[in-house]
């Protein structure tokens, strides 16, 4: 079945390592979002690609990059995690920004603890 | 600015009641989308239905129900005959026409008691 694919499920990191988050689709969708997810809050966008295109949103931090080497792949790093980074990361795609009619695709979310 | 409005952060009702979950919701948009998605303790986010603006027809899905009405801004859930099972977090949403995203209610917390 098409999906979104993220790993891991969980992942355990320690204060200031650097750590890497992996979201895959096989729905060739062109764009793909990042969210940020705190206990008991709503998700908050921190960024998404449209195709290649790179969208940050004005208030993520600098702490948090993205890569997305290709349609199917796009990662989400976190240079120097603190412990106010320890949320849950959901992807998500859309087929097109532009289009009429569209839908989210969401992945089963990585849960990041730091210790 | 486009925001979204839950104002119920916790309902607990017993089993086999029915309960309507309120949102409301603010854009300047024309065009634009709205969501309902459940999430359960696992975390993931289940769509349950979206909707344009264009289509204010309630729709029924087997023990759920939406009402769209654009006067009053609001797109409430409703889950008839409540089961254990529908106990989880539920999220409204709003994303606008060549938004880049989904904009997110706080969320209601939603329990149902055998």
């Amino acid at each position: 079945d098409a999906m979104v694919i993220q790993n891991p499920r969980y992942q355990v990191t320690q204060f200031g390592k650097p750590v890497t988050l992996s979201c895959s689709q096989t729905l060739n969708h062109n764009v793909m979002y990042w969210y940020q997810q705190k206990s008991s809050q709503a998700p908050k966008l921190l960024f998404h690609y449209y195709d290649k295109d790179f969208n940050n949103e004005a208030d993520t931090p600098d702490n948090f990059q993205s890569r997305r080497p290709n349609t199917s792949f796009c990662f989400l790093d976190i240079r120097s995690p603190g412990l106010g980074d320890a949320a849950m990361y959901l992807c998500a795609t859309s087929r097109d920004r532009l289009s009429l009619d569209y839908g989210y695709t969401f992945g089963s979310g990585t849960r990041l603890t730091v210790v | 600015a486009q925001k979204v409005t839950q104002a119920q952060t916790e309902i607990s009702v017993v089993e086999k009641e029915d309960v309507t979950l309120d949102c409301v919701y603010e854009t300047r948009d024309t065009t634009y989308y709205l969501f309902w998605y459940k999430q359960p303790p696992s975390g993931e986010l289940v769509f349950l239905i979206r909707r344009n603006s264009f289509d204010e027809q309630n729709e029924i899905s087997g023990r759920y129900s939406w009402n769209f009405q654009k006067s009053t801004s609001s797109f409430n859930f409703t889950i008839t005959a409540s089961q254990v099972v529908d106990s989880a977090v539920y999220f409204c949403a709003l994303s606008g026409k060549g938004a880049q995203k989904l904009v997110f209610g706080q969320g209601t917390r939603l329990t149902i008691n055998p």
